[in-house]
């Protein structure tokens, strides 16, 4: 079966960094997406990785392994608004999204 | 600014009555999807239409029906809702299909409440 894993639950602190983790095995690979869901909204685009390695964008950065089904989401500056869910996405070999159940980032003063 | 729309944000019905959500695109995109989300759980996909060819999940069930009219528009039909199917529903759009990495484009959600 295809499956995507990542913690429930995170907390943070404002100013601080966070590294938001994501393991998967799916049916092939066309890429992994990450999105910022804010309670009660839909999912927003943050990033993009089909090739290994690092892709910065502002405060966020996403990696990827694929040798080992694995990805990160890496947080810097964290600023309250930053508090939502973070949701982990896979794109198969049929050009479908299997979705992780997402990580809920809670911020603290 | 282009965008994608549902309607209603919220909706109540009541147990076994019809209800219809709808969402319409100025995005001019090809496919169009339909998503259930329960609290805490990832998105799950009900079914898309790639122009007005309709792809149904193999678990979606008979009770959920869609119509895409044309373009822009594509409703999402409950038959008899039960309490279960109280979720946010979420249609997204795509240019392609998701080729070339290019992304899915939310709209804000149908919150259905079944009393």
């Amino acid at each position: 079966g295809q499956n995507i894993d990542q913690p429930t639950e995170m907390t943070a602190t404002e100013g601080a960094i966070v590294q938001i983790n994501c393991t998967y095995q799916t049916s092939g690979f066309n890429g992994l997406f990450w999105y910022q869901q804010h309670a009660g909204e839909a999912p927003t685009f943050l990033s993009y990785n089909v090739l290994d390695g690092l892709e910065e964008k502002g405060r966020f950065s996403s990696f990827l392994s694929r040798s080992k089904g694995y990805s990160y989401l890496l947080l810097k500056e964290l600023q309250m608004k930053d508090s939502a869910s973070y949701l982990c996405a896979v794109m198969d070999s049929n050009y479908q999204l299997i979705w992780g159940a997402g990580t809920k980032l809670i911020i603290k003063p | 600014d282009a965008m994608v729309i549902q309607n209603p944000r919220y909706q109540v019905t009541q147990f076994g009555k019809p209800v219809t959500l709808s969402c319409s695109q100025t995005l001019n995109h090809n496919v169009m999807y339909w998503y259930q989300q329960k609290s805490s759980q990832a998105p799950k996909l009900l079914f898309h239409y790639y122009d007005k060819d309709f792809n149904n999940e193999a678990d979606t069930p008979d009770n959920f029906q869609s119509r895409r009219p044309n373009t822009s528009f594509c409703f999402l039909d409950i038959r008899s809702p039960g309490l279960g199917d109280a979720a946010m529903y979420l249609c997204a759009t795509s240019r392609d299909g998701g080729r070339g990495g290019e992304t899915q484009y939310f709209g804000p959600g149908t919150r259905l409440l079944v009393l």
